[in-house]
């Protein structure tokens, strides 16, 4: 069963324009989202996070969306430069202070791989 | 200077044979995570590990033995491996902070991309 879920594989935008990725969670749990993205044959490198308590973050050109009662998110980026094609993932945890350090793995979403075209 | 590497980059190897697969993280982080990434592109968690004690050991083979000698290194090694343990391996690292809740942010090596013929 997939926790956290992209539903759109690719995604394409002119330069310029803004590029929105969205991501589905169903465990109740999960209270702290990432954004990482991730080049070939490279990892994952983090992007731009949000806490539950929040209903946005932004950092530069990108902007997360935290949208508790639809268990949704989405990231913005605006505007789309070339350098922003890559495949990025939305993952999730349980932040509770109740939970050991080490206890909070990532779940991660199966990715949506961006293309902006100049 | 790399915060979290990994070696070897590329392994080929034959079923069968046992190999090891090292990361380090220069971050002064107190977690390590050890995750793979299957053919569907998932990343899935393997272990992790917090001040050298193992913490989450997900349903993987005993094959897999993951240790850590000190906070800084945490090794993954395989014993006779199989077809379907080709993935791409990747090693994370984490510090938790209090920003309202408890969030822990890992950081990523570049992975190890194995190959089990």
């Amino acid at each position: 069963d997939q926790q956290v879920k992209q539903n759109s594989p690719s995604l394409s935008v002119q330069e310029g324009r803004i590029s929105i990725l969205n991501c589905d969670y169903t465990n109740s749990m999960f209270d702290y989202f990432l954004w990482y993205k991730k080049y070939p044959a490279e990892g994952p490198t983090f992007l731009i996070s949000i806490s539950s308590i929040k209903d946005k973050n932004e950092d530069g050109r990108f902007t997360v969306f935290l949208n508790k009662s639809a268990k949704h998110l989405s990231l913005h980026i605006v505007p789309s430069q070339p350098g922003d094609s890559a495949v990025y993932f939305c993952a999730a945890s349980p932040s509770s202070l109740l939970m050991d350090t080490g206890r909070r793995a990532l779940t991660f979403g199966s990715g949506t791989r961006l293309q902006v075209q100049p | 200077d790399t915060a979290v590497s990994q070696t070897p980059k590329y392994l080929v190897t034959q079923m069968g044979n046992d190999k090891s697969i090292k990361c380090e993280q220069n971050l002064g982080h107190d977690t390590m995570y050890w995750y793979k990434q299957d053919s569907k592109k998932f990343l899935k968690i393997m272990f992790s590990y917090n001040n050298k004690e193992l913490i989450i050991n997900e349903t993987v083979p005993n094959r897999f033995s993951p240790k850590s000698p000190d906070k800084a290194h945490l090794n993954l090694h395989i014993n006779s491996l199989e077809l379907g343990d080709s993935a791409v391996y990747f090693c994370a690292s984490s510090q938790a902070r209090l920003a309202g809740g408890l969030q822990e942010t890992q950081y990523f090596g570049p992975g190890t991309r194995l190959l089990v013929l």
